[in-house]
């Protein structure tokens, strides 16, 4: 089945920094490639996503790309906020054939931003 | 429109009971999947349904198991619990046809004593 490795588990930036988050995926058949946002406490957030015949999204300050040979997706935060803070998920699913609803999740970076 | 919902929010149990978690999706949304979220196993797909139908099962034990109501309310049931059953149990709701996205409800946390 697939596998997601997510780097690093732990971040800790300057406000105003950029933060990088890595992901890796094993199963080659995934192409659709959601970040979630999890503040203590409270839900999954969906903030971006990707599918696989696009090789970067942008939305504002977030953004994330995808290199499909590698097998590795990345988010990619700018000017880096308090509120910023959380634990971030990358997730992976295949569209199509039996993989109905399944992500599959890394283990999750907690970002701290510090004023 | 009104977000996922998920009842109880917080429950507390016994070893050997059996529980019933609810889960309402967004208006509109057909499918429900189920996933354990435990700080040592992060969040794990339990299983998903569409149209009254499970469609999809991860790799849990045969103590848990679900449902689906025809207005897409879904319900999750897991039989004599575990003390390792205490966890986060998040719902997720999504459109299902063409798009991918799942939004998660609040959850439920289920301790086992």
């Amino acid at each position: 089945g697939e596998n997601v490795e997510q780097h690093p588990s732990t971040l800790s930036v300057q406000e105003g920094d950029s933060a990088v988050i890595k992901c890796t995926y094993s199963d080659s058949a995934s192409n659709y490639f959601p970040w979630y946002k999890q503040e203590l406490g409270k839900r999954p957030q969906l903030i971006i996503d990707i599918r696989s015949n696009v090789g970067e999204k942008k939305d504002q300050r977030i953004a994330v790309t995808l290199n499909k040979t590698a097998k590795h997706f990345s988010l990619h935060i700018t000017e880096t906020q308090p509120e910023d803070s959380a634990v971030y998920f990358c997730a992976a699913k295949t569209v199509g054939g039996t993989s109905y609803g399944k992500l599959t999740f890394g283990q999750g970076t907690i970002l701290t931003v510090h004023p | 429109k009104a977000g996922v919902t998920q009842t109880p929010r917080y429950l507390i149990k016994t070893r050997g009971q059996q529980v019933t978690l609810s889960c309402s999706p967004i208006s509109g949304h057909r499918s429900v999947s189920w996933y354990q979220q435990t700080p040592g196993q992060g969040l794990q797909f339990l299983f998903e349904y569409f149209s009254e139908t499970q469609r999809n099962k991860g790799n849990f034990p045969g103590r848990f198991s679900g449902r689906q109501f025809s207005n897409s309310r879904s319900e999750m049931n897991v039989s004599t619990l575990e003390l390792g059953d205490s966890a986060l149990y998040l719902c997720a709701s999504s459109p299902a046809g063409t798009s991918n996205e799942q939004y998660f409800g609040p959850g439920t946390r289920l301790t086992v004593t």
